[in-house]
């Protein structure tokens, strides 16, 4: 059964700060691997997918790795502002085409 | 408007009451999936449909039920309410699960009193 891990639960920094978010899966055949962003009280929004083949994928300040080998992916943000306060998802697309959530990255940026 | 939508926004019902939550796309996305997002545990899949007619069982199904006679709608169930099925409720749909992103709808609060 798959599992996915993300730490830390929570992240506070301050603004302008450069942060790295960690997500790591324990099975790694895997078809992608998507990094979610989700506001309190609201859905998912897709920030970056990437493909297995993939090892990257980058989206203005987010930049998404993918080590499918080691079963690791880390979201970095650049210069990070109040609005990216969120929390932060990843999932994994496997066997039977279903996605495994982690249980999220709660990110809070002061100013 | 096109996109996921998902109705009732918020509900609370009774125990042992049986309840529906619907879920309409308009891309006419093959797949679509039902998850449940809880304290600790994330979002977990409950059910999901590959095309109309075709369904089939996630990790927490016990005590759901879904139908897909159409592709773009895809009702989910509960056949009698239960305090633990009190959660978020989301939809999503995607055409290719392989190469392609999940989109969401704006979920379901459901409240089991």
């Amino acid at each position: 059964k798959q599992e996915v891990t993300q730490i830390p639960a929570a992240l506070s920094v301050p603004e302008g700060e450069n942060l790295v978010l960690n997500c790591s899966f324990t099975d790694s055949a895997i078809y992608n691997l998507q990094w979610f962003r989700q506001d309190p009280g609201k859905g998912l929004t897709s920030l970056l997918l990437i493909q297995s083949s993939q090892r990257e994928q980058t989206s203005g300040r987010l930049n998404a790795s993918l080590d499918k080998s080691s079963g690791r992916s880390t979201l970095y943000i650049a210069a990070s502002q109040p609005g990216d306060s969120a929390t932060y998802l990843c999932a994994v697309t496997g066997g039977g085409n279903k996605l495994t959530f982690g249980t999220g990255t709660q990110l809070k940026v002061e100013l | 408007d096109a996109g996921i939508t998902q109705s009732p926004r918020y509900k609370i019902t009774e125990t042992g009451r049986q309840v529906t939550l619907m879920c309409h796309q308009t891309w006419s996305h093959s797949y679509m999936f039902w998850y449940r997002q809880d304290l600790g545990h994330g979002l977990r899949l409950i059910y999901y449909s590959a095309a109309a007619d075709i369904t089939d069982k996630g990790e927490v199904s016990d005590g759901y039920v879904v139908s897909r006679s159409k592709t773009e709608n895809f009702p989910l169930t509960l056949e009698s309410a239960t305090r633990s099925q009190t959660s978020v409720y989301f939809c999503a749909s995607i055409h290719n699960p392989g190469t392609d992103t999940q989109y969401f709808g704006p979920g379901t609060r459901l409240t089991v009193l």
